[in-house]
Parts: structure tokens; C-alpha cells; sequence
């Protein structure tokens, strides 16, 4: 089955920073979803995204499928960005990645 | 609110036993998906029922079991608990094999 790698395991970043996330995919996709889930364990739709580029304020994302990666982009970083990043794509069920935990200091 | 609902929020109980959870999924959407989240096996997804068929399968464990109902709900039951059963357990909905919109989840924890 497909493999869902993310890159890096732990972000800590200071308030106002910017970063960026990465999810790799061992194979085709035709379903790729950003979730955030936050430190009390809601899990938040971020992006649907099986290719090209969105934007929802501080958050963007860009899927470039031929090339079977996933880039998460937080702008201004605010305390409340703080949680687990999951990307997760769509085989013939859904695979999550083991998530991006990401802790923004004050 | 991402318009999933599930019950109970909280569950203690004792090995052995026998649980139910239960999951509404959004207005309209007729895929539901569960999910069992601990801490040492992250994020695995268990079965997913469309329109009241199981339609896919994953890492479900002989003594769990689900139904979705004709109204679209769907129940996950799960026997003979261990005390490694203890995680979160989220269900998920979709219009289709699309977008998933996860419900607040169910903490259960055996003892």
C-alpha cells in the first residue's frame, strides 16, 4: 500500500514565525487532505487538496501529485496553531501520515 | 462544528465488557468512516460503510463490529476489551470518496 511520510516530526517556532510542512507519498493519489488536530484532540479540516494550490488565510497549501508531495505553508504563527498536523491520502482506504507536531511559543 | 456528531464524548469501563459508540454523520453525506487513534499506533482507520454497505477495510479487530442504519447513523461495538482498546475513537463522514469531515471523537478508556 501507499506509504505517507511527513516531514519534520516536531516544530518549535516562536510566535510570528512562518513554516513549512511536507508530506510525502510513495505513490499515485487522487485524495489528499490536510488536517489539524488540536490540543484537545478535534480533528479540523484544513485543506482538500489532490493537486494544485489553496489558500484559507495564514494557511496555504500546494500539491504537486506528479512529483508525490504535499507542502503545508503557516504564515504569522499564532499559540493557537499549535497541535498535529496530519496529511492523509485516499488508496483503497485512507492513510495517515504519523503527523508534524507543532508547538508555537509566546 | 463540522456537523458530525458522536456519543458518547466519554467512556470508562472495565475489561471485558462491551461498548457502543455512535456517529451521525452530516446532512446528506452517506459515506462514514471510523478511525481509532493511541498513542503508539497514531491515526488507523478501521471500516467505512456507504449507504449502509461496508464498503472498505482496514486494521478492525475481530471483536469490533459496525453497522450504518438506514437513517444513516452508524454504530461501532466493540467486545471483550482489552485495556490496550483504550484510545480515541473518531468517525468521519463524506458525500463520497472525497472529503472527510471527522466528528469531536470518543475517549475510551478501559480499566
Amino acid at each position: 500500500g501507499i506509504q505517507v511520510e511527513q516531514s519534520p516530526p516536531d516544530l518549535i517556532l516562536q510566535e510570528g514565525a512562518n513554516s513549512t510542512l511536507r508530506c510525502n507519498f510513495s505513490d499515485s493519489v487522487n485524495n489528499l487532505q490536510w488536517f489539524h488536530q488540536n490540543p484537545w484532540g478535534q480533528l479540523i479540516n484544513l485543506f482538500y487538496i489532490p493537486s494544485g494550490t489553496k489558500q484559507n488565510g495564514r494557511l496555504s497549501a500546494t500539491t504537486v501529485a506528479t512529483e508525490r508531495y504535499s507542502l503545508l505553508y503557516i504564515s504569522s504563527s499564532q499559540t493557537t496553531d499549535s497541535g498535529v498536523y496530519f496529511c492523509a491520502v485516499l488508496d483503497d482506504k485512507i492513510i495517515f501520515g504519523k503527523g508534524t507536531r507543532l508547538h508555537i511559543l509566546p | 462544528d463540522s456537523g458530525v456528531t458522536q456519543t458518547p464524548k466519554h467512556l470508562i469501563t472495565a475489561t471485558g465488557q462491551r461498548v457502543t459508540l455512535r456517529c451521525s454523520p452530516r446532512s446528506g453525506d452517506l459515506s462514514v468512516y471510523w478511525y481509532q487513534q493511541s498513542l503508539d499506533q497514531g491515526l488507523q482507520f478501521l471500516i467505512q460503510y456507504y449507504n449502509g454497505e461496508e464498503r472498505a477495510k482496514g486494521n478492525i479487530l475481530e471483536r469490533f463490529s459496525a453497522q450504518q442504519f438506514p437513517d444513516l447513523h452508524s454504530e461501532l461495538n466493540l467486545s471483550s476489551l482489552e485495556l490496550g482498546d483504550s484510545a480515541l475513537y473518531f468517525c468521519a463522514s463524506s458525500p463520497g470518496r472525497n472529503e472527510q469531515y471527522f466528528g469531536p471523537g470518543t475517549r475510551l478508556t478501559v480499566t
